[in-house]
């Protein structure tokens, strides 16, 4: 069966460190992966996707940026934190193999990561 | 582009009663639709989905929704919540053959009281 991990689980960053959080999914290969983003008091906003090695869509300006090194490998990352970078961060996959284009493959998300900028 | 509207951000009632979660989408093009649970500090689960066929669509934790077109709604519907359905619900549409994104709600924390 597949799963989703996400590490860390917490991390407290002081504004402007860097950062490196990272998702992997095992038990499939070849999915599209994703980056949300959770507010306090918001939805979900999509961050980036990706659809194999080395693609990555960027949904929105921001100072966040994202990395794909292994097929089952999603990292997201920042030079420097800002206070607005803090959320909740979830980490999702899908099957890349979607057939015709109007099917649909459900998206698994891992268990996140609370991100806290002071 | 598809957007998402869940009218209440909070909805509180009391174990045993029924509930209903609010959602209304806009889209130029046919739709799937979703439903999705979290829980504190969990990922999101997924409760249920509409992709063609019926328009009730059953899923988990005793949970229904009913699409209606003409209305551009899919709201979320349970006989009889319990404490365990404490939660925040996050309807989710995804454009029929478009990219693979899902455009999420805000979402409606659910408080079920004793």
């Amino acid at each position: 069966s597949q799963t989703i991990h996400q590490w860390p689980a917490t991390l407290v960053q002081p504004v402007g460190s860097p950062l490196s959080l990272e998702c992997t999914v095992e038990g499939t290969s070849n999915p599209n992966l994703y980056w949300y983003r959770q507010a306090a008091g918001r939805g979900l906003q999509l961050l980036f996707y990706s659809v194999g090695i080395g693609q990555i869509s960027s949904e929105v300006p921001q100072n966040l940026s994202a990395s794909r090194p292994q097929d089952r490998q999603f990292i997201l990352s920042s030079k420097k934190l800002l206070l607005s970078d803090s959320g909740f961060y979830l980490c999702a996959w899908s099957s890349g193999t979607s057939g015709r284009e109007s099917s649909y493959n459900e998206q698994f998300f891992g268990p996140g990561t609370r991100l806290t900028v002071l | 582009a598809q957007s998402v509207t869940q009218l209440d951000s909070q909805v509180p009632v009391f174990e045993e009663a029924p509930v209903e979660l609010r959602c209304n989408y806009s889209s130029s093009v046919s739709v799937y639709l979703f439903w999705y649970v979290q829980y504190p500090n969990q990922g999101l689960q997924l409760l249920l989905k509409y992709l063609s066929g019926s328009t009730l669509v059953k899923g988990i934790n005793g949970f229904e929704a009913e699409f209606n077109k003409s209305q551009t709604s899919f709201h979320l519907r349970k006989p009889s919540v319990h404490i365990s359905d404490t939660a925040e619900y996050f309807c989710a549409v995804k454009a029929g053959g478009s990219a693979r994104q899902l455009t999420f709600g805000s979402g409606t924390q659910l408080t079920v009281l004793p």
